[in-house]
């Protein structure tokens, strides 16, 4: 059975700071790989898709960039704000069949 | 509005009493699929469709079955519901499989 790991499960920073989190899984098989924003009630919202070794990919202040050959990608939080609270997901598409990881969890206090 | 809908949003059954819950996208996308949520499992694949009358199995597809006759619609059927489906439901869907996924609002299912 696949896996894809993300790290830290939970993370609370102060308003402003700048965080990241880990997404790991196995490179053979891939795809695409997904990010996600959840806020609690809410469902799952897509920050991006990517698919190339190296890619980077910005939307305002939350950037992520992939290793396919290493098997991981990161997410980068520039200057948190509170409404950034959620958790982050990512996923592992391998054409279709999806493996999401467990979440990083975050929160950010004012 | 471009949008995934599904219906019930919130369901309380009784084990053995056959249920359907609907997933419905007005985006023409061909890739649909269904997922559960429980808490320290995350989101799991129950089932996808990569097209009309094209169905695989997720990680987690026992005791569910889906049908996909219509580009539009993805229902989630349980035959004989028991208290381990009780849980999160989410429908999603996408232009082509890889593409980012439009969920669903979600359904809320209990079965006493």
């Amino acid at each position: 059975i696949l896996n894809v790991e993300q790290s830290p499960q939970s993370l609370h920073v102060q308003e402003g700071d700048s965080t990241n989190f880990t997404c790991s899984f196995p490179s053979s098989n891939f795809y695409a790989l997904h990010w996600y924003r959840w806020e609690t009630a809410k469902s799952p919202e897509a920050l991006f898709v990517m698919t190339l070794n190296g890619d980077e990919k910005k939307k305002g202040r939350i950037s992520a960039t992939l290793n396919t050959k290493e098997g991981y990608s990161y997410l980068y939080i520039k200057g948190s704000q509170p409404e950034d609270s959620a958790t982050y997901l990512c996923a592992l598409n391998q054409g279709g069949k999806l493996i999401f990881g467990q979440g990083t969890e975050l929160s950010v206090k004012p | 509005e471009a949008q995934v809908t599904q219906n019930p949003r919130y369901l309380i059954t009784v084990t053995g009493k056959k249920l359907t819950v609907t997933c419905s996208q007005n985006m023409n996308h061909e890739y649909m699929s269904w997922y559960r949520q429980d808490p320290g499992l995350g989101l799991r694949q129950i089932y996808y469709s990569m097209n009309v009358e094209v169905t695989d199995k997720g990680d987690v597809p026992e005791g569910y079955k889906v049908s996909r006759k219509e580009k539009r619609n993805f229902p989630l059927i349980l035959e004989s519901p028991s208290p381990n489906q009780t849980s999160l439901y989410f429908c999603a869907s996408s232009g082509l499989p890889t593409d980012t996924q439009y969920f669903g609002p979600g359904t809320r299912l209990t079965v006493l």
